[in-house]
């Protein structure tokens, strides 16, 4: 059964430093997601993405995010200089968008730490 | 603005007994609802949704949910509990005319005890 793979599993950086997370997301899927879960908390959006443009982002996303399809098959999050307070687990999701409806399917995540 | 509601942090059901995970939604059209489990250090794996039609839905591993319009409820249940069930449970919505974004609850930690 496909799935969205994400890379690194975890990566630790030094507050300030640029971070990018790599999803794959399932190959005949259009539309593709980032959300983050800080620890104990939930699960919050920040962006979709669908035919190369942003299509919707929340507060979060602020312009020290950027995400990227830089090829036919990965999906990027870019946090530039990362503060303590990115540190979450950042899950990759993407959908179909059927007729019928679109089930987002996520991956198994990113765990930033930002020291 | 959309929100879901899971009242209960944790719920505790003996193996083999009947489980229910509450969850109640707001929004503003017609939703999308969806159920999701986390198991440790995993990611977020997809249960079963309600689009339209019957309002008992069936999905993953045993799991149904019933879709409840004058309640804005949409309860994840299960006949018949297993230890391996055990994991935390999150009710998700999509306002279908509107956004592109899921809207998470908090997450129910559902403890089966053998």
């Amino acid at each position: 059964e496909p799935e969205v793979t994400q890379t690194p599993s975890h990566q630790v950086t030094q507050m300030g430093q640029e971070v990018i997370l790599r999803c794959v997301p399932i190959s005949n899927h259009l539309y593709f997601y980032w959300y983050r879960q800080i620890l104990g908390q939930k699960v919050e959006f920040l962006v979709s993405f669908y035919n190369n443009e942003i299509s919707e982002k929340s507060e979060i996303f602020d312009d020290q995010f950027s995400v990227e399809r830089p090829d036919g098959s990965n999906f990027t999050l870019k946090i530039r200089s990362t503060k303590l307070e990115d540190s979450a687990m950042y899950f990759c999701a993407s959908s179909a968008r059927t007729v019928r409806g679109d089930t987002q399917y996520f991956g198994p995540g990113t765990r930033l730490t930002v020291l | 603005a959309q929100s879901v509601a899971q009242p209960e942090d944790q719920v505790n059901v003996a193996e083999g007994n009947p489980l229910t995970v509450k969850c109640t939604y707001s929004v503003s059209g017609n939703p999308y609802l969806f159920w999701y489990v986390q198991y440790p250090n995993r990611g977020l794996q997809f249960l079963l949704k309600y689009i339209t039609g019957d309002n008992l839905v069936k999905g993953s591993y045993g799991f149904e949910a019933e879709f409840n319009k004058s309640q804005t409820s949409f309860h994840l249940k299960k006949p018949s509990a297993l230890v391996s069930d055990s994991a935390l449970y999150f009710c998700a919505v999509r306002d279908m005319n509107r956004d592109d974004k899921i809207i998470f609850g908090k997450g129910t930690r559902l403890h089966i005890l053998p």
